[in-house]
């Protein structure tokens, strides 16, 4: 079974701050690794995703997450916040071993300050 | 470009009651899945479907049925709606399977049940 954990429901920066969101996950198989963002009354649209190549991942709007096993870890990251990424984002996990489940954590709202 | 569309968009339900969502897609995706997304909670995987003709269930199945009748449909139907599922419903589709494939969602329906 895998599962991730999102820690914290709701975080600020200011315009121009370095953006983190933790993503820790739990996985008994090696894992596959999303971030997905959704705006608001929109569907999710995919950020970036992990499948074994490289741990460092780049993602569309110049976002980036590192996967680290030793931490069971897989942050998401951006140098330099913008007005534009406020948005609630979504880390979620699938196993390698096939099934279709792709189990998400409960979500990160980041707030943008001016 | 359609992409994934939903309908309808907000529905409000006396319990008891039942109603159809439908989900269509216009990018020949093999892969089609029904997500429920409740505060808090993340999207949890309702059912899904591999194929034409096929479903299978994912995580909250209880109190739902689907059907996959035409490849770029997949029906999600509430026999007697029940207060606990009021929810808002994404649907999303695939060119293959979860590991590899995007997802893409539609922009959800919002289901209120009285």
């Amino acid at each position: 079974a895998q599962s991730v954990t999102q820690l914290g429901s709701h975080v600020s920066v200011s315009e121009g701050a370095l953006v983190l969101l933790r993503c820790n996950y739990s996985s008994s198989v090696p894992p596959y690794l999303f971030w997905y963002v959704q705006y608001p009354n929109q569907g999710l649209q995919l950020l970036l995703k992990y499948t074994s190549a490289a741990t460092l991942v780049k993602g569309i709007n110049g976002f980036e997450a590192e996967f680290k096993k030793s931490e069971t870890s897989f942050h998401l990251t951006k140098p330099s916040a913008h007005m534009s990424d406020a948005a609630e984002y979504f880390c979620a996990v699938t196993g390698s071993g096939g099934n279709e489940k792709l189990t998400f954590g409960t979500g990160t709202r980041l707030t943008i300050i001016p | 470009n359609a992409g994934v569309t939903q309908t309808p968009k907000f529905r409000v339900l006396k319990t008891g009651q039942s109603m159809t969502l439908l989900c269509a897609q216009d990018m020949n995706h093999e892969y089609m899945y029904w997500y429920r997304q409740d505060p808090g909670m993340g999207l949890r995987l309702i059912h899904y479907s591999v194929g034409e003709g096929t479903t299978a269930k994912g995580e909250v199945p209880d109190g739902y049925n689907v059907s996959r009748l035409k490849k770029q449909n997949f029906l999600l139907g509430l026999e007697s709606a029940a207060p606990s599922q009021t929810s808002v419903y994404f649907c999303a589709s695939s060119y293959s399977r979860v590991l590899t494939g995007e997802l893409f969602f539609g922009e959800g329906s919002r289901l209120t049940v009285l």
